[in-house]
């Protein structure tokens, strides 16, 4: 069936050092891919999102790119922050349905 | 601000208990999703409506039910709660088009004692 893949947490940066959480993903259908970040005590927000293979989806200097040689969707920021210190999700919706099916979560931590 | 909103943010009840759970979706979303995060299951699809009719069901026990009202908002109803139905409860929403964005709202915490 459809599932996400993601790395376990927490991932522990310094500040203005490069983040990667891993991502891997079931290949059924035609699946678009989302990252989605919640901030203690908040809602889910989108982040960013790829449609199709080889996308590149970028937002607040995070990317993640489509791979689906790979069936992974990277995250990625180049000189992470204080502020990123969230949970990061993976997810995935299948083609033609709406449901989104998440990774479990990693969860990011960044001192000064 | 997603512009969803939820209440209660926080619910203390006990078991055996029934609940019912809030959500008003963002001007003009007629589709209105339910998920539930919990510590061992993660963040789960629940249940979809869309313009007041079931489109799709995940995870939902039979326990729990929902619906959705003429004027959009919906309802998660949880009956007979048990320990193990203490989570987060997120509602979302979004727009026609099965390429649209879900917005989520800020969460319901329920605690089941």
């Amino acid at each position: 069936g459809d599932s996400v893949t993601q790395m376990e947490g927490p991932v522990t940066l310094s500040e203005e050092a490069f983040l990667t959480i891993n991502c891997t993903y079931t290949a059924t259908g035609y699946p678009s891919l989302f990252w989605y970040v919640q901030y203690p005590g908040e809602g889910l927000q989108l982040l960013l999102k790829a449609t199709k293979a080889d996308d590149k989806g970028s937002n607040k200097g995070f990317e993640a790119t489509y791979r689906k040689e790979t069936t992974s969707f990277h995250l990625e920021k180049g000189s992470v922050q204080v502020s990123d210190s969230a949970v990061y999700f993976c997810a995935r919706r299948t083609t033609g349905f709406q449901k989104l099916v998440f990774g479990t979560g990693t969860r990011l931590l960044v001192s000064p | 601000d997603s512009g969803v909103t939820q209440t209660p943010k926080h619910l203390i009840t006990a078991t055996g208990q029934r609940v019912t759970l809030r959500c008003s979706p963002r001007s003009g979303d007629l589709s209105v999703y339910w998920y539930q995060q919990s510590l061992d299951q993660g963040l789960q699809f629940l249940i979809q409506y869309y313009n007041g009719e079931e489109r799709a069901k995940g995870n939902i026990l039979e326990r729990f039910s929902a619906q959705q009202f003429p004027d959009l908002h919906s309802e998660l109803n949880l009956s007979s709660l048990e320990l193990g139905d203490s989570a987060l409860y997120f509602c979302a929403s979004s727009g026609t088009g099965s390429n649209n964005e879900q917005f989520f709202g800020p969460g319901t915490r329920l605690t089941v004692l």
